[in-house]
């Protein structure tokens, strides 16, 4: 089984609705991360949490919220899409060590589409 | 504000050839990470580097991270179809006592048989 799941995988929506993206994870870690992905600009952080009890804002939280339920799970919310939130969002995850903070774990995505 | 350039933007090449991806930035970084993405899922991590000089090798990959910490080289060796994919550096720092992490916008690697 994948340590990192997301759903949904796919998802198309209109302009003005709310959409809900979940992450789980079972590697225990700490740190779990949403980033978009958009071609030509990579991967941007969009919020970031190192415990249930700290969320972070990324560089592009503008228009997303995000909701830490438990250690293992992370949801991703667009309150009202917007066709320019069309993109890959994947959620990652990583140790607390020091050492390890820069090695992400990664689910496999989710293609949105706002029309 | 911290960047990392990756280059080439897009590499396509034969089965068999060597080729070498960079990754630089004007700035230091504490530690480097390198990942695969292929179509349809998430990156996946190769290697962390974190010493200014550091070599790592995976089996025909060769990862190099510069001296002054501010750039990055993937060599793969005898490339095969299977290497095809998209090629990511992503490097962190600490400021101000948080950590930041950016990633580097990626070349998309394409081997031919």
């Amino acid at each position: 089984d994948a340590d990192v799941t997301q759903t949904p995988r796919n998802r198309i929506t209109k302009t003005g609705k709310r959409i809900m993206l979940e992450c789980s994870q079972t590697k225990g870690h700490d740190r779990m991360y949403w980033y978009r992905q958009d071609p030509g600009l990579g991967l941007r952080l969009i919020y970031y949490s190192f415990d249930v009890k700290d969320i972070n804002k990324g560089e592009i939280s503008d228009g997303y919220s995000v909701s830490r339920q438990a250690q293992a799970k992370f949801s991703l919310s667009l309150e009202s899409a917007i066709p320019n939130q069309t993109a890959l969002y994947f959620c990652a995850t990583s140790e607390r060590d020091i050492r390890k903070r820069g090695e992400q774990f990664f689910g496999p995505g989710t293609r949105l589409t706002v029309l | 504000t911290q960047l990392l350039e990756q280059s080439p933007q897009f590499l396509s090449i034969q089965e068999g050839e060597n080729l070498t991806v960079y990754c630089n930035s004007s700035s230091v970084f504490s530690s480097l990470q390198w990942y695969r993405q292929e179509p349809g899922e998430g990156p996946v991590l190769l290697v962390t580097v974190v010493t200014g000089g550091e070599v790592k090798k995976l089996k025909r990959l060769t990862f190099q991270f510069g001296d002054a910490r501010k750039d990055s080289s993937l060599h793969i060796t005898a490339a095969q179809t299977g290497d095809t994919g998209l090629y990511l550096c992503a490097g962190g720092w600490s400021t101000s006592g948080t950590y930041k992490y950016i990633f580097g916008t990626g070349t998309r690697l394409k081997v031919l048989a």
